[in-house]
């Protein structure tokens, strides 16, 4: 199975910042890749997908790069509604359909 | 815009079944695959089982292979999970989720709506 570590486990930013959230694979997965933020009490929703396409209603703040197995997502200017949890996840082979650890963005 | 609900779930003792419904409304959901999720308290996402548009394909997890299994009903909007021989692991708020494609196994989407989970609990 295809595992993905997520980095680092808790990010501590204020409003502003920039936040960078790293996921590395085990083994390549070309762009096969999407995120996805969780507030507490809330269900998780899609971010990103194809490594770097934003998901419907994602503002423009929220982006994705990477390719092989790192990846990355960028918030650009945190808002205090991003303060949550991110998870990756991996398209590329399954099952099973594996997510990351997750990265909480906490506010500094 | 859709909508994902999820019920069924409860306190279940070990060995017990459980059956999970969603409803789907707001899209065309004999279009796409469908999914369930878990996240154990506290924990991180689990994939658990994936069905394609049409019922005709099904994946699992390895440590509910045999024991869970996923169904839907495209005339009635509805995707299901019969969860047989329940363990304390299995312990987890279970989330329907939507798939952006029709098999479910299209690398480049994502799971693009989700419910708002529900809970299940087993214990002695």
């Amino acid at each position: 199975d295809i595992v993905l570590t997520q980095s680092p486990a808790t990010l501590a930013l204020s409003p502003g910042e920039r936040a960078t959230l790293s996921c590395r694979a085990s083994q390549s997965i070309s762009t096969y890749i999407a995120w996805y933020q969780q507030k507490p009490g809330q269900a998780p929703r899609l971010l990103i997908y194809d490594a770097s396409n934003r998901a419907a209603g994602i503002p423009a703040r929220f982006s994705g790069s990477g390719s092989g197995t790192d990846f990355t997502l960028t918030i650009s200017s945190l808002e205090p509604e991003d303060f949550a949890v991110y998870y990756c996840q991996q398209r590329y082979s399954w099952p099973p359909n594996t997510f990351g650890g997750g990265t909480k963005v906490e506010i500094k | 815009e859709g909508h994902l609900v999820e019920s069924g779930g409860g306190l279940v003792q070990p060995g017990r079944s459980l059956r999970l419904s969603c409803a789907a409304s707001g899209f065309n959901f004999d279009d796409y695959a469908m999914h369930w999720v878990r996240q154990a308290p506290g924990k991180g996402l689990e994939w658990v089982s994936r069905i394609s548009w049409n019922g005709g394909s099904v994946d699992y997890v390895d440590s509910v292979k045999g024991r869970f299994t996923i169904s839907r009903d495209n005339a009635k909007n509805s995707l299901y999970l019969q969860m047989n021989s329940l363990r304390v692991e299995d312990t987890a708020l279970y989330f329907c989720t939507k798939d952006m494609d029709g098999s479910g196994l299209n690398p480049h989407d994502g799971f693009d709506m989700w419910g708002q989970g529900t809970m299940v609990s087993v214990s002695s």
